[in-house]
């Protein structure tokens, strides 16, 4: 167990559902991250919340939408998806980003999403 | 533009061969180079973090180093339960972002 919990593991879901992916954290920390992950790809940040407000908008479609109600929850709503988007979906934590912080990362299990 | 390269893309081992993975980093001031290891359906799990040129570290059978252009992850007498992929990020120090640049990671499997 590594302190960040994802739900649901799997998802399959056509091009004109509606889902969301959880994320929660047990950990105590104050950033919170959405990162893709493709095969042979690097892991593709897409958005952080750092205490609650995003920091970070990595050029993401506006077909993946977050919302981090607090410090210890975060979602990712999604709707209209196209096969490319077919990924594992990670959510990572950390303690929190500032000048002085080497910002050590924590990740849940990921949500394994197939677009058909 | 900060970039990773990791190589080799896949190893295969025997039980007991050692060897080492590399990771070639470009950033305009290194902040921290992270280490992790991902096995399959998993997220990816803190392993090591370098700060500067000449550190190093080691955890049961890895031992990572640091230059100012690399970084490997070593792996002495690998079992079986070593077979994971192992990725490098860095963190850069300046551009008034800490957000770390993953490499694409390079795939282990140790035979027994």
């Amino acid at each position: 167990e590594t302190g960040v919990t994802q739900t649901p593991r799997h998802l399959v879901m056509g091009m004109t559902n509606k889902k969301s992916l959880k994320c929660e954290q047990h950990l105590g920390h104050n950033a919170m991250y959405w990162y893709k992950q493709s095969a042979k790809k690097p892991l593709e940040l897409m958005f952080v919340y750092n205490f609650k407000e995003q920091t970070e908008n990595n050029s993401v479609p506006s077909r993946f939408s977050p919302e981090c109600p607090n410090s210890s929850h975060l979602f990712l709503h999604l709707h209209t998806l196209q096969p490319e988007d077919s990924a594992l979906y990670l959510c990572a934590s950390s303690p929190g980003q500032g000048a002085a912080t080497n910002e050590k990362l924590f990740f849940g299990s990921g949500t394994q999403l197939s677009v058909l | 533009e900060d970039q990773v390269t990791q190589s080799p893309e896949a190893l295969r081992l025997q039980e007991g061969e050692s060897s080492s993975l590399n990771c070639s980093y470009t950033v305009s001031g290194l902040r921290g180079l992270f280490w992790y290891r991902q096995d399959p359906g998993k997220g990816p799990e803190f392993l090591f973090t370098l700060y500067s040129a000449g550190e190093e570290k080691e955890k049961e059978r890895l031992k990572a180093t640091l230059t100012k252009k690399e970084s490997f992850l070593h792996i002495t007498a690998p079992k079986p339960e070593d077979s994971a992929t192992y990725l490098c990020a860095v963190q850069p120090i300046s551009g008034g972002s800490y957000i770390p640049t993953f490499g694409r990671g390079t795939s282990l499997i140790v035979h027994p």
